[in-house]
Formats: C-alpha cells, structure tokens, sequence
C-alpha cells in the first residue's frame, strides 16, 4: 500500500498570506490519479485538484497543484476567510486508494 | 444536479451489522463506480472499497475483506455497504463517493452527506 505522508501537521497563516502544503509518497504516484480535497467541519470533503494539477469546477484559481512522482503539493496564493480548513491528498495504485492524514490550516 | 443521499445515524451493539445507503441522481449511475470512504473521529479519510452499478464487481480494500459488502439496486439507482463484527474502533462517519469508470483521471465527486455509525455496548 502506497503511504501519504502530509506536511506540516497544522499550519498556523493570516488571511492574504500564501499557504503551501505538502504530500509526500512512499513510492511514485501517477500524477493522474493523485487529487486534493478540502473538509470543513462536520461537512464531507470537497474535490479541489485531480490530475495533480487540474482544478475542479467551481475551484477558484487562488488554488493550484504540483508535482510528480513521489512529491506533490497544494499552493493556496492568497488565503481567503472561507480557506481556513483541512486538506487531504489522495491517491489511486495497485486497485486502491489512500488518503494522507492531513494538513489543517488555521488562523494565526 | 449530481446528488449523492446517504440512509441516516446508526447505533449498533459490538458484533452487530450495519447497513447503509446511496441514492445517487442527476447522472447515468452505471457510468460511474461508487466509493465507501470511512472518517473515524479526528482522522482521515479511509478507503474501504468501491463497486461497480454495472455489473455489480466489487474490490474491498485489504483491512476489510471478509467483513464488508457492497451491493447496488440498478432500479433505484442506490448502492449499500453492509459492515459485519462491527466494534468500538469501527465508529466512523461513513460516506458513498463517485468516481470515473473510464478516462485519463481518477478522483471522488461529488461525495454523500456521510452516515456516522456509532459503535457501543
């Protein structure tokens, strides 16, 4: 099984600054199958980037994706009041699917 | 609209099953796998297993093989994943999630409102 592993564990930003979070795994991930997810309190996730970089719909441009292989990361240009929540990356390989364990941003 | 409803909370005692629902609407249900994701308290996500609406094949994630099933009612467009020998650490809020049969990408959207299972003597 293909391990995530998500830095940092919080990160602690004002609205306007620029949040980059991180997702490391423990072996090469096809970019097209590794995807971003947003989760705010007591909702289910929400879809944000797939393909490592594509946004979904509705995702505003403030939010983009990188990476390939073994290192992927979520950029957040300039954080917005409603961007304060948790992020998970996940990905498909071998017939399943893993999450990381998340990054949660709050504010400073 | 694409919708994913979910079936409500459940209480059940340690060894009990538990049996939960997905309607889906607004799509063509056999173009699409549907996904069981599980969210314990405070943790992530975690995968459990998916099916397909076509022709009902199931793959379950390894940690729940033999104790999880998934089955799909093709008239009313809903999916079900029943969990066996349920105990305290399976807790969770449970949730049903889309995903593409075919094409270049793979991902979960939309997801269901999620079902919390509580597990407790």
């Amino acid at each position: 099984e293909i391990v995530l592993t998500q830095s940092p564990g919080t990160l602690s930003l004002s609205p306007g600054e620029r949040a980059t979070l991180s997702c490391r795994a423990s072996q090469s991930v096809s970019s097209s199958y590794l995807a971003w997810y947003q989760q705010k309190p007591g909702q289910a996730p929400r879809l944000l980037i797939y393909g490592a970089s594509s946004r979904a719909t509705d995702i505003p441009d403030r939010f983009s994706g990188s990476g390939s292989g073994t290192d992927f990361t979520l950029t957040i240009s300039r954080l917005e009041p409603e961007d304060f929540a948790v992020y998970y990356c996940q990905q498909y390989g071998r017939s399943s699917w893993t999450f990381g364990q998340g990054t949660k941003v709050e504010i400073k | 609209q694409v919708q994913l409803v979910q079936s409500g909370a459940e209480v059940k005692k340690p060894g009990a099953s538990v049996k939960v629902s997905c309607k889906a609407s607004g799509y063509t249900f056999s173009s699409y796998y549907m996904n069981w994701v599980r969210q314990a308290p405070g943790q992530g996500p975690e995968w459990m297993g998916m099916i397909n609406p076509s022709g009902g094949s199931t793959t379950y994630g390894q940690k729940f093989q033999g104790r999880v099933t998934m089955t799909r009612d093709t008239s009313t467009s809903t999916v079900y994943m029943e969990l066996t020998g349920l105990r305290s650490e399976d807790t969770a809020v449970y949730y049903c999630a889309r995903s593409p049969i075919d094409g270049v990408f793979n991902w979960f959207d939309p997801w269901g409102q999620g079902t919390l299972v509580t597990v407790s003597s």
